[in-house]
């Protein structure tokens, strides 16, 4: 099956700066990336999804870029704020399975 | 909008109980999906379904039994509960995931196995 690595596991950043979380996967036959957010106790939720067509893909503070050659993708967050500490999961679709990392603990520090 | 409802929030079992979490959605989504979340291994998928009368094993399906008989829902069975079960399981659905399109997820459900 696909292997998806997420790095790094815990990533800790002052209010203002940005942060990055980078995916690689296995499989070139997947072709769907979306990035959840899950807060604590809450259930995941979707913040940006990217296709295999596309490169970069942008939502006001977020941004997921694709490489499929390299066969990573990385999730960027601007100008980051308290609001935005959670864990975050990739996750990679291929065939009629997603396959999750195994999760960011983000924390923006006020 | 519903979404996905998921039931029950907490459960605790004995081993070797039996038991089974529901799983509705009335969104019209083809596919529904059970994970398991467990610290530092992110979401494994259990046992998924495409559509009513279609079910398939996922990343780990030991242990656990599902069943499609509507589009609406998608029960995950423990048929003999163990420690190791011991998780959060949450249920998904999407319109179709061979195209790439939004999972919603239920509330989860924290099961402790004593």
């Amino acid at each position: 099956g696909e292997n998806v690595e997420q790095h790094p596991s815990t990533l800790s950043v002052q209010e203002g700066d940005s942060a990055v979380i980078k995916c690689t996967y296995s499989d070139s036959a997947s072709n769907y990336f979306p990035w959840y957010k899950q807060e604590l106790g809450k259930r995941p939720q979707l913040i940006i999804d990217i296709r295999s067509n596309v490169g970069e893909k942008k939502d006001q503070r977020i941004a997921v870029t694709l490489n499929k050659t390299a066969k990573h993708f990385s999730l960027h967050i601007t100008e980051t704020q308290p609001e935005d500490s959670a864990v975050y999961f990739c996750a990679v679709n291929t065939g009629n399975q997603f396959y999750f990392g195994t999760g960011t603990s983000l924390t923006v520090i006020p | 909008n519903a979404g996905v409802t998921q039931t029950p929030k907490f459960q605790v079992l004995k081993t070797g109980q039996s038991m089974t979490l529901q799983c509705a959605q009335d969104m019209n989504h083809e596919y529904m999906s059970w994970y398991r979340q467990d610290p530092g291994m992110g979401l494994r998928l259990i046992h998924y379904s495409v559509g009513a009368g279609i079910t398939d094993q996922g990343e780990v399906p030991n242990g656990y039994n599902v069943s499609r008989s509507t589009t609406e829902d998608f029960p995950l069975r423990l048929l003999s509960a163990a420690p190791s079960q011991t998780s959060v399981y949450f249920c998904a659905s999407s319109f179709t995931p061979e195209w790439g399109t939004e999972a919603f997820f239920g509330q989860g459900t924290r099961l402790t196995v004593v």
